[in-house]
């Protein structure tokens, strides 16, 4: 059965640093990796999504990367903003159809 | 374009009682997920329909949990009689096409449940 886990579980960092949010999952065979991000009292918003024969996608100032092999994925975020404060969550398709495993999340606060 | 939209936002109910939770999807959108997020923890598909079939109900405690998506549009799910551990948000979700691997999940807000 697939795991997917996420470190740290919550980081605070100064406006405008830059980090890495990481997600590691246990069986390679995956299809995709999404990254989503979910404020509180809402639903997830998809940020970005990695197909199994990529190695990243960029949008703005995310840059996610993927590594299937090795079964890791990062999520990089350029000068955070306290905009980007909320819980980053990532997920991989599975085996049935479009079957996501989500990780527990990384909760984000940006510090002004 | 409208969302996903989910009804009602919070519901707050005694263990052993009913509940049921609506959810809209996005216009065309073929594919509907249920979603349960334990506070903590990712949420964890339920159920998957395509239009109004059954794709992947292998999560849901079919003991206490039903759901039904009759003409392929919105969908109901119900929970009787409800437990203590069942305290979650439900998540609804929906996608365009027939739940491809690339296909983009759009998630409603979701409906907060407590369970007294």
């Amino acid at each position: 059965k697939q795991e997917v886990t996420q470190i740290p579980a919550a980081l605070s960092v100064p406006e405008g640093e830059n980090l890495v949010l990481n997600c590691s999952f246990t069986d390679s065979a995956i299809y995709n990796l999404q990254w989503f991000r979910q404020d509180p009292g809402k639903g997830l918003t998809s940020l970005l999504l990695i197909q199994s024969s990529q190695r990243e996608q960029t949008s703005g100032r995310l840059n996610a990367s993927l590594d299937k092999s090795s079964g890791r994925s990062t999520l990089y975020i350029a000068a955070s903003q306290p905009g980007d404060s909320a819980t980053y969550l990532c997920a991989v398709d599975g085996a049935g159809a479009n079957n996501l495993f989500f990780g527990t999340g990384t909760r984000l606060t940006v510090i002004p | 374009e409208a969302g996903v939209a989910q009804s009602p936002r919070y519901k707050i109910i005694e263990k052993r009682q009913s509940v049921a939770f609506w959810c809209n999807p996005i216009s065309g959108h073929a594919t509907l997920y249920w979603y349960q997020q334990i506070l903590g923890q990712g949420p964890k598909l339920l159920i998957q329909f395509q239009n109004n079939g059954v794709v992947d109900d292998s999560q849901l405690p079919k003991d206490r949990f039903s759901a039904e998506r009759l003409k392929g549009v919105d969908s109901t799910l119900k929970i009787q009689p409800a437990k203590l551990e069942d305290s979650a948000v439900y998540l609804c979700a929906s996608s365009f096409s027939s739940g491809g691997h690339t296909d983009t999940q759009y998630f409603g807000p979701g409906t907060r449940l407590t369970v007294l």
